[in-house]
């Protein structure tokens, strides 16, 4: 099974900071990887699928790179809306899993 | 508008069993992948299960192999998990999610969850 390592568990930052969150997988994923972001007691919303699209409606300030094994989700200008823990997953097979999240804070 | 809408959780002892449904609509049901994805309290997502459009493969997480059982009618709009020999460790909140492509499993639309608790 494919494992995902993301770091950092957790991340304070200000509003306008540029927040960068890594997601390492244990072998080559290609581009299959996601990104959510799940506040408190709701679900998980989609906001970067195939490492680095743009899910429809998600704000241009959330970006994603990589390939292979490295992946980083960056957020140009961290927005009070944007206090939330976030999550990789990849899909290169259709056993799948999920890193074990990013929680970004306020500072 | 797409809408999932998962029911079925409650509390159950270990040993037992539970079946979750997730009712689907303002999509095509049958042209999609889904799955089930859980969440213990306080912690991360996991994924338990996959199927395909017509039912022909199923995939599980380790865990709950031999245990779980995923299904679903497409004439209904529905997914199913059956629970078997449930354990303290299923205690969760199960979401049902839509794959997002034809043929890829991540998930652009959640259910709102329901609580799984197993406890005496």
């Amino acid at each position: 099974d494919i494992q995902m390592t993301q770091s950092p568990s957790t991340l304070s930052a200000s509003v306008g900071d540029r927040v960068t969150i890594t997601c390492r997988a244990s072998q080559s994923i290609s581009s299959w990887l996601a990104w959510y972001q799940q506040k408190p007691g709701k679900a998980p919303k989609l906001l970067i699928y195939k490492a680095s699209s743009l899910e429809s409606g998600v704000p241009s300030r959330f970006s994603g790179s990589g390939s292979g094994t490295e992946f980083t989700l960056t957020i140009s200008s961290l927005q009070p809306d944007d206090f939330a823990t976030y999550y990789c997953q990849q899909y290169n097979s259709y056993s799948l899993t999920f890193g074990g999240g990013t929680k970004v804070e306020i500072k | 508008e797409v809408q999932l809408v998962e029911s079925g959780g409650g509390l159950v002892q270990p040993g037992g069993s539970l079946r979750l449904s997730c009712a689907a609509s303002g999509f095509t049901f049958s042209s999609y992948w889904m799955s089930w994805v859980r969440q213990a309290p306080g912690k991360g997502l996991e994924w338990v299960a996959n199927i395909k459009q017509d039912g022909s493969e199923k995939y599980y997480v380790d865990s709950v192999k031999g245990r779980f059982t995923i299904s679903r009618d497409n004439a209904k709009n529905s997914l199913y998990l059956q629970m078997n020999s449930l354990r303290a460790e299923d205690t969760a909140v199960y979401y049902c999610a839509r794959g997002r492509g034809a043929n890829t499993v991540n998930f652009d639309y959640w259910g709102q969850g329901t609580l799984v608790t197993v406890s005496s």
